[in-house]
């Protein structure tokens, strides 16, 4: 166990809705990161906040959007869902703002209908 | 841009055998990660390798590093069931960049 946690574990969605995924980092992590795994494109790092801020974007759709709360946790917000988002989304968490020594979270497998 | 590329992407291996996974980029990284992933299951630290000649090792893996030519091997030695996972490499930048896994197979 990372000590990383994400919610939900699963979810089925229909194209066109918007969904939230959940994490929370483990204690004492600043640094917050979301990755996509799918089977065509492989793990992909999306987006990183640190300590409420966002400091590093990788191949992330305009579509997709995250935020980083006071208490640390972080969310992914999907929209306009399609067929090719269905993934795992994965969180992993960081001490500090450099991107080192990651713990990575169960991960939310994402279906869309 | 870097790039992160892994061979085999597949890898049938019998019980016993000996056997090296290959891990090369593109650009001066930082440092490099190797990673277990088991399927549907999340990803698992293997070993992290900061600098030129670094080597570690943990049961039969063996990890090393050879940043002058931006390259990267996982060993695996006498191969057992419980190694059949997914392994992936990973450099950082300023973000992390995977590679593309290999599939390990371990065959009684």
């Amino acid at each position: 166990d990372s000590g990383v946690t994400q919610t939900p574990k699963h979810l089925i969605t229909a194209t066109g809705q918007r969904v939230t995924l959940r994490c929370s980092p483990r204690s004492g992590d600043l640094s917050v990161y979301w990755y996509q795994q799918s089977l065509d494109q492989g793990l992909q790092f999306l987006i990183q906040y640190y300590n409420g801020e966002e400091r590093a974007k990788g191949n992330i759709l305009e579509r997709f959007s995250a935020q980083q709360f006071p208490d640390l946790h972080s969310e992914l917000n999907l929209s306009s869902l399609e067929l090719g988002d269905s993934a795992l989304y994965f969180c992993a968490s960081s001490v500090g703002v450099a991107p080192y020594e990651q713990y990575f979270g169960p991960g939310t497998r994402l279906t869309v209908t | 841009e870097l790039k992160v590329e892994q061979n085999p992407l597949f890898l049938s291996m019998q019980e016993g055998k000996n056997y090296t996974i290959y891990c090369n980029y593109s650009t001066t990284s930082d440092r490099l990660y190797w990673y277990r992933q088991d399927p549907g299951k999340s990803l698992e630290s293997l070993f992290v390798l900061l600098s030129n000649g670094a080597v570690k090792q943990e049961g039969r893996l063996m990890a090393s590093l050879d940043t002058k030519a931006r390259l990267s091997t996982l060993h695996i030695t006498a191969a057992v069931h419980d190694l059949s996972a997914t392994y992936f490499c990973a450099v950082v930048l300023n973000d992390m960049r995977f590679g593309a896994g290999t599939r390990l197979t371990v065959k009684p």
